[in-house]
């Protein structure tokens, strides 16, 4: 079953713009997670919010989480060519027993 | 190094054959996943498993089978009973003890094309 879901599905933007990504989530979550992955690659974390948080930050990330309207969005600035990838939100949901649910991801393409 | 190891990076199959794809941690982290991922698409979790000799079934076991001998070990065997087994297959570990928040480590992957 797909919990979190990405919005949009790619984005293409020039370096040192800000990229915004979405995603949406159906049942109550413990926390949830950005992960990226390049291109034929394993996934790497990058932030995680906690239920009872609104607001993180880590570097140029910006995460933020609504649990009311069950939505969060990654913010990246400055964006270099580095940060080409693909960004997956992923849900710890209330019960799931230490389980992951991922979304389909975004794929960003940041133009030199 | 700390990590996850995956192996092989690559591997071809023919109809019919079952093939057993390798993940190996030493982050002493007590949970192991094995995840499918196909072109475009997020990652479907196949097993986890929570401790040693013990596992349950994720989302799409079907074709799928695993073991939990020791720890640092998770192989996925994919078998013949898997119509579709052509992806990228990722695993993952975490450590779930003392209060952590299940952020997830990864392994590079297998790319799995049958023949």
């Amino acid at each position: 079953s797909q919990q979190g879901e990405e919005d949009p599905q790619a984005l293409s933007i020039q370096e040192g713009e800000n990229a915004t990504m979405n995603c949406s989530y159906k049942t109550s979550i413990n926390n949830l997670q950005w992960y990226r992955q390049n291109s034929g690659r394993g996934l790497v974390h990058l932030i995680l919010i906690r239920s009872n948080e609104r607001e993180k930050h880590s570097g140029r990330l910006r995460v933020t989480l609504d649990t009311s309207k069950k939505s969060s969005s990654l913010l990246i600035t400055a964006s270099r060519a580095a940060d080409t990838a693909s960004y997956f939100c992923a849900t710890d949901a209330r019960g799931s027993n230490y389980k992951l649910t991922f979304g389909k991801g975004t794929l960003l393409t940041v133009n030199p | 190094d700390g990590g996850i190891t995956q192996s092989p990076k690559y591997l071809f199959r023919k109809e019919g054959q079952n093939v057993t794809l390798s993940c190996e941690q030493n982050l002493n982290h007590d949970a192991m996943y094995w995840y499918r991922q196909d072109p475009g698409q997020g990652l479907r979790l196949i097993y986890y498993s929570q401790i040693v000799n013990d596992f349950q079934k994720g989302d799409i076991a079907e074709g799928y089978s695993v073991s939990r001998e020791k720890k640092e070990s998770f192989p996925l065997t994919v078998t013949s009973a898997q119509k579709n087994p052509t992806a990228f297959y990722l695993c993952a570990s975490s450590n779930i003890a003392g209060g952590s928040y299940n952020e997830q480590f990864f392994g590079p992957g297998t790319r799995l094309t049958v023949l």
